[in-house]
């Protein structure tokens, strides 16, 4: 079965700096998915990127990249130049290819963007 | 239009009482969800459909009935629930149940309050 592990406690970012949250991954398969998604207060869960295991180059999303190690089952997510909206949940997320199909979430990570 | 919509934003029922909460796409997605997520924790998978007919049950109660009246509408039906079952309910879609590259999207969510 597939693990997602987040571990960092709460983070506070100052507004303009860049954030990386950690993920890594646990998985027997060599075809798979790699999500992140971030939940305001409001409870919506809103897809940010995504990352297929056999892609060579970095995911990127506008201010959103995704720091893809295969090695290392790793999966970051960098956010640059913070914004005060960005103040949310962030689960990194799993899912194989073929087989189990469920999404597979981590923890998450809290994050407070600080003026 | 990439939206997934949910109502009611909010219910406040009694064990008693019999509601429904309602999910639709238009995004022409064959597979749909029910996750249920407690504060401060990733979603739980509750159900699946795909095209239309139930895939995953995830041993959810019997108070809660999944409907899929067609292929943009998904609806859950509680009844006799308990206090246990307060909850952030989200609803989600991708374009298929297997296959890669299938990022699920989500709604709002119903934040449901059981008395």
């Amino acid at each position: 079965a597939q693990k997602i592990t987040q571990t960092q406690p709460g983070m506070f970012v100052q507004e303009k700096e860049a954030v990386t949250l950690d993920c890594t991954y646990d998985t027997s398969d060599q075809s798979y998915g790699l999500f992140w998604y971030k939940q305001p207060s409001s409870g919506e869960m809103i897809f940010l990127i995504y990352q297929g295991s056999y892609d060579e180059q970095n995911a990127t999303e506008g201010r959103y990249s995704l720091n893809f190690q295969k090695a290392r089952k790793s999966a970051n997510l960098v956010i640059s130049a913070s914004q005060l909206g960005d103040s949310a949940m962030y689960f990194c997320a799993m899912r194989v290819t073929y087989g189990n199909n469920r999404l597979a979430f981590g923890k998450g990570n809290q994050v407070v963007v600080i003026p | 239009d990439t939206e997934v919509t949910q109502t009611p934003k909010h219910l406040v029922m009694g064990m008693t009482n019999k509601k429904s909460l309602k999910c639709e796409q238009h995004m022409g997605h064959r597979a749909m969800y029910w996750y249920k997520q407690k504060a401060k924790k990733p979603p739980e998978l509750m159900f699946v459909y795909s095209y239309e007919k139930l895939s995953i049950n995830e041993s959810v109660p019997s108070r809660f009935s999944p409907e899929c009246p067609n292929s943009s509408l998904l609806n859950l039906h509680l009844h006799a629930l308990q206090p246990e079952d307060s909850a952030l309910y989200l609803c989600a879609s991708s374009q298929d149940w297997v296959g890669p590259n299938n990022e699920q999207f989500f709604g709002p969510g119903t934040r449901l309050t059981v008395l």
